[in-house]
């Protein structure tokens, strides 16, 4: 039981190029998140998928594209890479809790991390 | 508009005593909160949760409190130790999927 993997785990881009970040999750969670973290901004949410086929925008959505064509899988895209894209990248998945009924979820496992670096 | 907050970026304490680690929220509509644990180079993992229908959950060391007129809750870790030193971030959740989570307080306990 691998939890939650992330590919790559580091990589530098130039502006303009783009790439693709994949997550990966073994614990059949319905809910998968891309968040990402900078200096004194704590994480926010890109994007979030609610189950295998369905996308939505979270705070900062602007420069990223999601997919989830599988269930265990969540991919997030950037077309053109810019310098404010610089930022480690999290994804995360998650149960919603039992008889929750109004929307809460259980917690979010976390993968370890893609630093992106862009120049 | 930062909806949830950590005003306190860094903490020291020395081992053996408490560490109290809080955070402050704007909206009233947040029912479930959570406290998740960094430590460089790794992802955040989940330590407590807390509903809004408690006012204090208790696992361990760890304990939340939850003061909702105060939009205030409260991480208390306690001994604290060395390996505690790590950043932890407050996350809130107004009956949505979504999250939103502090800007993380580094703490450090001193052996």
């Amino acid at each position: 039981n691998a939890g939650v993997t992330q590919t790559p785990k580091f990589r530098v881009l130039k502006t303009g190029q783009s790439m693709t970040l994949l997550c990966a999750q073994d614990m059949n969670h319905e809910y998968m998140y891309w968040y990402r973290q900078d200096p004194g901004m704590g994480l926010r949410l890109i994007h979030y998928s609610v189950g295998e086929g369905t996308t939505a925008k979270g705070e900062v959505p602007d420069g990223y594209n999601v997919s989830r064509l599988k269930k265990q899988n969540f991919l997030l895209g950037l077309e053109s890479a810019a310098p404010s894209q610089t930022s480690v990248y999290f994804c995360a998945s998650s149960y919603p809790l039992p008889g929750a009924g109004q929307g809460s979820t259980d917690t979010q496992y976390f993968g370890p991390g893609t630093r992106l670096t862009v120049l | 508009d930062q909806q949830v907050k950590q005003n306190s970026p860094s903490l020291s304490v020395q081992e053996g005593r408490i560490s109290i680690l809080n955070c402050d929220y704007t909206n009233s509509m947040f029912d479930y909160f959570l406290w998740y644990k960094k430590y460089p180079a790794e992802g955040p993992t989940f330590l407590i949760s807390i509903s809004s229908i408690k006012d204090k959950n208790e696992d361990g060391r760890f304990t939340v409190f939850l003061n909702k007129s105060a939009k205030h809750l409260s991480l208390h870790i306690v001994p604290s130790q060395p390996g505690d030193s790590a950043v932890y971030f407050c996350a809130a959740s107004a009956k949505t999927y979504k999250y939103i989570f502090g800007t993380g307080t580094r703490l450090k306990v001193l052996a």
